[in-house]
């Protein structure tokens, strides 16, 4: 079983429509979780953090956090063509400054 | 501060030669990692160092592979001699101990033909 699990997708959503990204972690001691976007042939990019349960926004996004069911989501509003990328889970397990991502999940959203 | 630098963009080399890819971190962080991305494996950590120092390379998938930091501004990636499997897009990013994710750079997408 891999460390942080992603369905791959495609994930295609209408534009203006909720595009929900799921990631699943194995290792409960887990502490900070993050949310990378990354466009075909670029970098990936940093565009969410967070640490404790619940939900937090920025923007059009939410991240969403339950260290119980060991998941992270995070949630696009108002989903835009320019939203289309590979979104990348990434989880520090407090060893050593180490960040494990997922495989990531491609997202299309479709005009 | 300019972000991670990594050089070459491109590197296209033929089977057997030595390939060394460089990073330079952002100023302040004291964690640096080198991945390499491809379609098949997706992003896979190599290796990384905490203030210079290797703390885990068994992502390194063979000896062809090495990795040094001398010091806390400059990391090389080397793989010597290259096979065309070794074809990918190879990222450095650095990250703050105990701060928010990792900044990746630009990668450097290496062919070996």
């Amino acid at each position: 079983q891999k460390e942080v699990e992603q369905n791959s997708g495609p994930l295609s959503v209408p534009e203006g429509a909720i595009a929900s990204l799921n990631c699943t972690y194995s290792d409960r001691v887990s502490q900070s979780f993050f949310w990378y976007r990354q466009y075909s042939g670029k970098s990936p990019e940093l565009i969410m953090s967070i640490y404790s349960n619940g939900d937090k926004e920025d923007g059009r996004f939410t991240a969403q956090l339950n260290k119980a069911s060991q998941y992270v989501s995070l949630l696009i509003r108002d989903s835009q063509p320019s939203d289309s990328a590979t979104y990348l889970c990434a989880v520090d397990n407090n060893a050593g400054n180490m960040l494990t991502f997922g495989g990531g999940t491609r997202l299309m959203v479709k005009p | 501060d300019a972000g991670v630098i990594q050089s070459p963009r491109h590197e296209v080399t033929e089977m057997g030669q030595e390939v060394t890819l460089r990073c330079k971190p952002i100023s302040g962080h004291n964690s640096l990692f080198w991945y390499r991305q491809t379609m098949m494996r997706g992003l896979e950590l190599l290796i990384y160092f905490n203030n210079n120092v290797p703390i885990d390379d068994s992502g390194m998938p063979e000896d062809r592979f090495s990795a040094k930091m001398p010091n806390a501004s400059f990391s090389t990636l080397k793989i010597q001699p290259s096979e065309p499997r070794d074809s990918a897009v190879y990222f450095c990013a650095s990250r703050q101990q105990g701060a928010l994710g990792a900044f990746f750079g630009q990668g450097t997408r290496l062919t070996v033909v």
